[in-house]
């Protein structure tokens, strides 16, 4: 089975604290996504990246930050935590299904509060 | 503008067949329709994923009609478990995939 982890289930942060979310995946999947999800707004992508040291900015990119420096690991950066990045952060990684399309496989996610 | 409309709720009797629609008048050619849940404070779930073909997996099947324009995921025998939200989502590039609100599936005892 594919497996994604994520570093924290639930993390609490100060306003202008510096914050790393970390996602591991052990599928040798090219493809890995940060996206949040928030109540009445669904998931909305952040970031993802198709390769190594490879990134792209997805939907909402604004005040986050990403590193991909091994093909299993997409860290996801906030580099000055604001109290309206409070949400849940959740890593995916895909791979291409034998019928063709992507299928992604999603973490359980990190419930991040800034305070 | 929504690619996808799912009902926002419904119920299935534990054992039961649960059948999920799902329209998408607008898809086009080379777009897939993916379904994914998510129960309440997991990460969501691949399910099922097809193109034209009906598809069937371990968890699912996959009815897709034959103008493609709208389908179906049908859990043959539901149980607690799968209480949970679906997503109905079509998309052709591996990071476009838009969950919307999807249908809030309630397995009943």
């Amino acid at each position: 089975d594919v497996k994604v982890t994520q570093s924290s289930r639930y993390l609490v942060k100060r306003t202008g604290e510096k914050v790393f979310l970390e996602c591991v995946q052990d599928m040798d999947h090219e493809n890995m996504f940060w996206y949040r999800q928030d109540p009445g707004l669904g998931l909305r992508l952040i970031y993802f990246s198709y390769d190594v040291k490879m990134k792209e900015k997805g939907d909402i990119p604004e005040g986050y930050s990403v590193s991909r420096e091994k093909k299993e690991r997409f860290s996801l950066i906030l580099e000055s935590a604001s109290t309206n990045q409070t949400s849940m952060y959740l890593c995916a990684s895909s791979s291409r299904g034998a019928g063709g399309g992507y299928e992604q496989y999603f973490g359980p996610g990190t419930r991040l509060t800034v305070t | 503008d929504a690619k996808t409309t799912q009902p926002p709720s419904m119920d299935c009797a534990e054992g039961r067949a649960a059948n999920l629609p799902c329209n998408h008048s607008t898809i086009s050619g080379n777009e897939y329709v993916y379904w994914y849940r998510q129960i309440h404070s997991q990460g969501p779930q691949y399910i099922i994923h097809g193109l034209k073909n009906n598809e069937t997996n371990e968890m699912a099947s996959l009815i897709i009609t034959e103008d493609r324009k709208s389908s179906t995921l049908i859990l043959p025998h539901a149980t607690l478990r799968d209480t949970a939200v679906y997503y109905c989502i079509v998309s052709n590039n591996n990071n476009d995939m838009r969950f919307g609100a999807g249908t809030r599936l309630t397995v009943k005892p």
